[in-house]
């Protein structure tokens, strides 16, 4: 099946610092790539949609300017949490749409990232 | 404002019950459900179900749609240990938007 990488799978950084987190569709061409925060036993919530070649959608309560959102070609997109905060401490994942997919709602997600902001 | 319910939120078995996963939603312009399995990282995908009233099964695992009454149910039957996890339910819509419901979490003992 097709695969989504995401790196790094884990990082801890300090307080005030920007993190990149790194999506990766490995064997397909994602034109629409998700972004999801997840909290400890708690659903997947929405961040934002990036659409390759645009400017990502961000969801209400979503600070676009805290989570910088770039999909610069149909494999990667990234998310980069800007002067972080231990509030920002979360499981990250991110999803990606195939394509050339025959169902739209394919999408397969990647392994997460576990951000720990110190 | 879109939303999807899980019910219940927790569940503990022994190994070779049966157990019901319940999903509500009131999502507009509504399209499919999905179920997806998560353990330790991201979910897996079990079942996507867009018509009323046709089963889908894998296994142990069955799903049904209800959209008259906007539920969903997810049936494992003779649990086993491994079939523990947190048990996600999404709605789409035609906007392609996922909703996901706060999960239902799984527990089998032995």
């Amino acid at each position: 099946g097709a695969v989504v990488s995401q790196h790094p799978s884990r990082v801890i950084c300090k307080s005030g610092t920007s993190v990149k987190i790194e999506c990766r569709s490995l064997d397909f061409q994602a034109t629409t790539m998700f972004w999801y925060r997840q909290f400890p036993k708690k659903s997947l919530m929405l961040m934002a949609t990036s659409n390759e070649g645009s400017k990502a959608t961000y969801e209400q309560g979503v600070e676009k300017d805290k989570f910088l959102i770039n999909h610069a070609s149909l494999t990667l997109s990234t998310l980069t949490v800007t002067s972080a905060h231990p509030e920002d401490s979360s499981f990250y994942i991110c999803s990606a749409r195939d394509a050339q997919a025959s169902v739209v709602e394919t999408q397969y997600f990647g392994p997460g990232t576990r951000l720990l902001v110190l | 404002e879109d939303k999807v319910v899980q019910s219940p939120l927790s569940l503990v078995v022994h190994e070779g019950d049966t157990v019901t996963l319940n999903c509500s939603y009131e999502v507009t312009n509504f399209r499919s459900l999905l179920w997806y399995k998560q353990e330790k990282k991201a979910p897996t995908f079990l079942f996507m179900l867009t018509s009323s009233g046709i089963e889908k099964k894998s296994g142990r695992l069955s799903s049904i749609l209800d959209k008259k009454e906007l539920f969903s149910i997810l049936n494992i039957t003779a649990t086993q240990t491994g079939d523990s996890a947190v048990y996600l339910c999404a709605a789409t819509n035609y906007g392609q938007n996922f909703v996901f419901g706060p999960g239902t979490r799984l527990s089998v003992l032995p």
